[in-house]
């Protein structure tokens, strides 16, 4: 298995522009958590689906970010439209939920640069 | 509220030199806590959860309800111990709250 896959894994782009980070789960895992990494917040949950439905938002920042999960296999994190206070290190991980209990295996993130 | 702190932001050390992450949390039910270490240029991973009690690669932590700490130790520090160190809280529904992270830096 190769674990959890984010694409892509560096983003430029300009102030205003909307972008769209992708992340495949690992198969049979039935959590997905979005993360927002910076220097100042540390680690930060963003949201997170169970079964492809979300559970948690409470971390969106704002109406700007937005995330689906139309399918077991794959979420998006959408940002409409970028600032550069967004810039950050995205990280999408999954859990089996059960068992394991809490264990989350990580992506290896998307670093997002909004200049 | 459901909070971890991690006081440090950076713990500098000399390799052979004692180690200690220091983690705090608050959290009303009985808490699960978890470290979790990314190494340079690899993933975030588990390293090691209270409910276990054992030692990975030579690092421990103690619940200590009563100070509601999990301070993450090692008697002798290693260069490769050098990575970022996450403390978690297992909130409800299968969350994790995380701390800010301390950078340790291991130098020979």
């Amino acid at each position: 298995d190769a674990g959890v896959i984010q694409s892509p894994r560096h983003e430029v782009t300009e102030m205003g522009q909307e972008v769209t980070l992708r992340c495949k789960p690992i198969s049979g895992h039935d959590y997905l958590f979005w993360y927002r990494q910076t220097m100042m917040r540390g680690l930060e949950l963003l949201i997170y689906f169970n079964n492809n439905v979300p559970i948690d938002d409470s971390g969106m920042p704002e109406d700007r970010f937005s995330a689906k999960m139309p399918n077991a296999s794959f979420s998006t994190l959408k940002i409409q439209p970028s600032e550069p206070r967004d810039s950050a290190v995205y990280f999408c991980a999954s859990s089996r939920g059960q068992g394991d209990s809490y264990e989350q295996y990580f992506g290896p993130g998307t670093r997002l640069t909004v200049t | 509220a459901q909070r971890v702190t991690q006081p440090e932001k950076l713990l500098s050390v000399f390799k052979g030199a004692p180690v200690e992450l220091k983690c705090n949390y608050s959290y009303s039910g009985s808490p699960e806590l978890f470290w979790y270490v990314q190494y340079s240029r690899q993933r975030l991973q588990l390293l090691l959860r209270h409910i276990s009690r054992e030692s990975i690669k030579g690092f421990t932590a103690d619940l200590n309800k009563g100070e509601t700490s999990f301070h993450l130790k090692k008697p002798f520090a290693q260069e490769e111990d050098s990575a970022m160190y996450y403390c978690a809280l297992g909130a409800s529904f299968q969350k994790l709250v995380f701390g800010t992270g301390t950078r340790l830096l291991v130098s020979p």
